[in-house]
């Protein structure tokens, strides 16, 4: 099946602590996004990537950082300089230059401060 | 980052109702979504819409995009236990930003059976 891929579904970080969060997709889509979601929040865009080897921040991109190595993959470092890491994750992808191709989302990673 | 204005933000109706939700914009967009999203899992396509004053069904789904398109709503008819979770619009520009949505605050919905 098609789809979008994140992984693990909960992750549990130390203090001090930097962790990757996986996102792989089987869709063939050139363009890949994170998102971060707190309760009540609607989703913030963290970092985005149209084409392999680049990448853009989006609104809230401090205490982040991605690569685009290959265009299957997606991965998020949450840093230890991101203060409130505490949140849903969510990964999605698009294809580029296609507004009628909307963004579909993974079912996420919940990761938790111990 | 502009986020758009949802509402209402919760919802609790009995079985059977109708509903309605509405998201606002204080600048246009090409393309609207709107997504629902269950208890731990990623948000799930409902309808898009990608012309203004275009209207689109999806079963017991209706969304509109609005004519001056700064607006969408959605509704759902006849509602049943399973509509229950977080509903969300999302807006995009295209151009220069093509691809990338801005998110309205989600509507909760809760069904009464």
């Amino acid at each position: 099946d098609g789809g979008i891929t994140q992984s693990p579904k909960y992750l549990f970080r130390k203090e001090g602590q930097n962790v990757t969060l996986s996102c792989e997709q089987n869709l063939n889509h050139d363009a890949m996004y994170w998102y971060r979601q707190d309760p009540g929040q609607g989703l913030r865009l963290i970092y985005y990537s149209q084409i392999v080897n680049d990448f853009q921040k989006g609104d809230i991109a401090e205490g982040y950082s991605v690569s685009r190595e290959k265009k299957e993959s997606f991965p998020l470092t949450v840093t230890s300089a991101q203060k409130n890491p505490t949140a849903f994750y969510l990964c999605a992808s698009s294809r580029t230059g296609d507004p009628n191709q909307p963004q579909h989302f993974g079912d996420g990673t919940r990761l938790s401060i111990l | 980052g502009q986020q758009l204005n949802q509402s209402p933000q919760s919802m609790f109706i009995q079985e059977g109702e109708d509903v309605s939700m509405n998201c606002t914009s204080s600048s246009i967009f090409n393309t609207w979504l709107w997504y629902k999203q269950d208890p731990g899992e990623g948000p799930v396509l409902l309808i898009a819409l990608y012309k203004a004053g275009e209207l689109t069904s999806n079963g017991r789904l209706t969304a509109q995009f609005g004519i001056t398109r700064k607006d969408s709503f959605l509704n759902i008819s006849a509602s049943i236990p399973s509509d229950v979770g977080i509903y969300f619009c999302a807006g995009q520009r295209g151009g220069s930003t093509l691809g990338r949505l801005y998110f309205g605050r989600g509507t909760q919905l809760t069904v009464w059976p």
